[in-house]
């Protein structure tokens, strides 16, 4: 399978902790980006990072990227029980036609 | 959010009957998917669509169908449904975005979701 496996499975912080999770993946990509699920909800597209970059921002998150390593990690700093969520990654790549999904990570962050 | 919506947002069912799920999108999207995900699990891609009259089988296999007759619209049948069946199906679209490596990057807008249950 080409699906890029996400880790811890599952993460329990306190708010205000930082949040960190993994993602690796199999084959050579073009981007790579991060998603987050709500609850019986649909996907919410959060960050693209292009493999050539090393490193992305946005607002409260921050996604690095290692080719070498074929991993991805995104940091969620100062973190709120909003955030609670399931993130997955996914990834594109020149041989497929399709966005390839981790198998997600799982964050609840207590009050 | 996204334009695109799911209808019904949560189904009950009995064995053998025939179900639509529906699937609508006014962003005006080529590309169109169907995911099969069980709470708390990774996706699973059943169909996509590169845009009317096109339909593809996805990485998992299933016995639901789907059309695409208009752009729109991209809805999932299932003829007879089963226990097997119960889980949650997420309709996407994608936009592509020129990204300055001669490579567009692929962007996926998500529907809320139906939530699936036969008896």
């Amino acid at each position: 399978s080409q699906q890029g496996e996400e880790d811890p499975q599952a993460l329990s912080i306190q708010e205000g902790e930082n949040a960190t999770m993994n993602c690796s993946y199999k084959t050579s990509i073009n981007n790579l980006q991060w998603y987050r699920q709500n609850s019986g909800r649909g996907l919410v597209h959060l960050i693209l990072i292009r493999s050539n970059e090393r490193e992305k921002h946005s607002g409260r998150l921050r996604v690095t990227l290692d080719t070498s390593k074929k991993s991805s990690s995104l940091l969620i700093t100062a973190s709120r029980a909003a955030d609670t969520a399931s993130y997955f990654c996914a990834t594109d790549s020149y041989n497929t036609d399709k966005l390839i999904f981790g198998t997600g990570t799982r964050l609840q962050v207590f009050p | 959010e996204a334009d695109i919506y799911q209808t019904p947002r949560y189904l009950v069912i009995g064995t053998g009957k025939k179900i639509t799920l529906e699937c609508s999108q006014t962003m005006g999207h080529d590309k169109m998917y169907w995911y099969q995900q069980d709470p708390g699990m990774e996706l699973h891609l059943i169909h996509y669509s590169y845009g009317v009259n096109s339909t593809e089988k996805g990485d998992l296999s299933s016995e639901s169908t789907v059309s695409r007759i208009r752009t729109e619209h991209f809805p999932l049948t299932l003829e007879s449904a089963r226990p097997s069946h119960t889980s949650q199906y997420l309709c996407a679209s994608s936009e592509f975005l020129p990204s300055g490596t001669g490579v567009a990057q692929e962007t996926q807008y998500f529907g809320p979701g139906t939530r699936l249950l036969v008896l």
